[in-house]
């Protein structure tokens, strides 16, 4: 069975930095890409980044409302994905899900099957 | 970046209804087209993907189709269950993105 449970949220002030996890069970973490996904209070759904699997480099893209203060990373040996977040705004408030993204060499659209649970993010003062 | 026009943003329609609603990206993304379920408080859950296949354990009713610039999600026959907001996501490239969401409620 996928799973994928998200940790890390909390409260934090604004400027300040958290980290959170996703960590996975059920698939070849590795062969994956990994998005993180994120939902402000009572707004839609905006993706915020991914990184590559293995095979394809583990590289990262993101999103520009994150781009130079959020990093995504891997560890592949705990089949763990992360969300770096520095220089917090209280724009990024938001439930962060992280997401399986497309698996195998090239991309192709069997992507976003499984998403965690979700984690709050409150950035305030 | 590729932008995804969804309508109607809201919506009200009855039991047995059939619905329509329609992504239109800013440029072809071939069919790197997903919807998604989302009630309240909980998490998306895939419907479609590849524009028009049926996630695993979705009813029949739901039906995707599309390809290029076009896509429309339909739920033929509208059950009280199927209350809920409705996403379309592009991955064709980065970064990706989410139509603004179709809230379907019923009469």
């Amino acid at each position: 069975e996928v799973q994928l449970v998200e940790s890390g949220g909390g409260l934090v002030q604004p400027g300040r930095s958290l980290r959170l996890s996703c960590t996975t069970s059920g698939f070849t973490f590795g062969d994956y890409c990994m998005s993180w996904v994120r939902q402000a209070p009572g707004k839609g759904l905006e993706w915020v980044g991914f990184i590559r699997s293995i095979i394809n480099g583990g590289t990262t893209e993101y999103a520009a409302s994150v781009e130079g203060r959020f990093t995504i990373s891997r560890d592949n040996s705990e089949n763990i994905a992360y969300l770096q977040m520095n220089s917090l705004k209280v724009e990024d408030t938001a439930v962060y899900y992280c997401t399986k993204d497309y698996g195998g060499q090239q991309a192709n659209n069997d992507a976003f099957d499984f998403w965690g649970q979700g984690t709050k993010v409150t950035v305030s003062s | 970046d590729i932008q995804m026009t969804q309508s109607p943003s809201a919506m009200s329609a009855s039991v047995g209804d059939r619905v329509t609603i329609t992504c239109r990206a800013s440029q072809d993304i071939n069919n790197y087209l997903a919807w998604f379920q989302q009630k309240p408080g909980k998490v998306p859950k895939r419907l479609i993907y590849a524009s028009s296949t049926l996630h695993s354990g979705v009813p029949s009713r739901f039906s995707g189709s599309g390809s290029g610039t076009e896509f429309t999600l339909t739920i033929s026959s509208l059950q009280p269950e199927d209350s809920a907001t409705y996403y379309c996501l592009q991955h064709r490239t980065n970064p990706r993105t989410f139509g603004q969401g179709t809230k379907v409620e019923l009469k």
